[in-house]
C-alpha cells in the first residue's frame, strides 16, 4: 500500500519567503506529526495533530512556523519569512493514532533558504 | 528534562561481525522504546520495537534489550551486512503521549 508521501521533495527558496510543505499521511491513520532534522542531527519535533483534537504545537520554533491538517487527512507546513536557519530536512509520520505509537516516515522535503 | 541519549555517535563494524547499539533514556514513565533506521536522503525505517513488560525481542537479525533497571535499551544485528550502514535511532514513547521522544543517533559503518 501507499505509504506516506511529501512535496516538493527538493525546496531552495531566498531568504523572506514564505514555505509551504505538504504532506500525506498513510488513509486511515488519525496521528499526524511533522519533525525537522537539521545536517547529522536528530529529529526535531514540531507539531502533532491527533484526530480532531487541538494540535500539539509545543515544538514549534517560532511564530512563522505553523501548520494545518485539513479532513483529517492531508497536512501542510507553513514557514513565514524564511531564515538560513531554517534549512533542513521536515520529515511528515503518520501512525494508527491513540496507543499506537509506531509512526511511518514519509521521504521529507529538503529546504534551503538562500 | 526528558532526554534519550546515545553512547556511541559513531560505531564502525567489520562485515559479518555483530553489531550492538546503545541507548539511555532518562523518562521512567516510558513504556515503550522503538528503533528506527535512517538511510542517507531517506525517511525513518522502523526497524523494531519493545515495551517495558518486556526484556527482550527478537526480529529477523535483530534483537533489542531493555533494562528498566539501569534505563538502558540496546539494538543487537547479527552478520552485520554493508546494508546495514545507516544512523539509528531509538525514541521513547515518554508515558502515555502518543508523541516520541528521539534520541541523537548513531551511524553504523559496515566495513567490508
Amino acid at each position: 500500500g501507499a505509504g506516506v508521501s511529501q512535496s516538493p521533495s527538493n525546496k531552495v527558496t531566498e531568504k523572506g519567503k514564505d514555505v509551504e510543505l505538504r504532506c500525506d499521511p498513510i488513509s486511515g491513520h488519525t496521528a499526524l506529526y511533522w519533525y525537522r532534522q537539521s545536517l547529522g542531527q536528530g529529529l526535531e519535533f514540531l507539531i502533532y495533530f491527533q484526530g480532531n483534537s487541538a494540535p500539539d504545537k509545543s515544538g514549534l520554533p517560532s511564530d512563522r512556523f505553523s501548520a494545518e491538517r485539513t479532513g483529517g487527512s492531508v497536512s501542510t507546513l507553513t514557514i513565514q519569512r524564511t531564515q538560513q536557519e531554517d534549512s533542513a530536512v521536515y520529515l511528515c509520520a503518520s501512525s494508527q493514532g491513540q496507543g499506537a505509537y509506531e509512526q511511518y516516515f514519509g521521504p521529507g522535503t529538503r529546504l534551503t533558504v538562500t | 528534562g526528558e532526554s534519550v541519549g546515545l553512547h556511541l555517535p559513531t560505531l564502525s563494524v567489520q562485515e559479518g561481525d555483530n553489531s550492538i547499539i546503545n541507548c539511555a533514556y532518562s523518562n521512567s514513565a516510558s513504556d515503550y522504546f522503538i528503533w528506527y533506521k535512517q538511510e542517507s536522503g531517506k525517511g525513518p525505517q522502523f526497524i523494531i520495537d519493545i515495551r517495558s513488560n518486556m526484556d527482550k525481542r527478537q526480529g529477523q537479525r535483530v534483537t533489542v534489550l531493555l533494562n528498566k533497571t539501569v534505563k538502558h535499551l540496546s539494538l543487537q544485528i547479527a552478520a552485520t551486512q554493508p546494508g546495514d550502514s545507516a544512523v539509528y535511532f531509538c525514541a521513547e514513547n515518554g508515558g502515555a503521549t502518543n508523541k516520541l521522544i528521539f534520541g541523537t543517533g548513531t551511524l553504523l559503518a559496515v566495513q567490508p
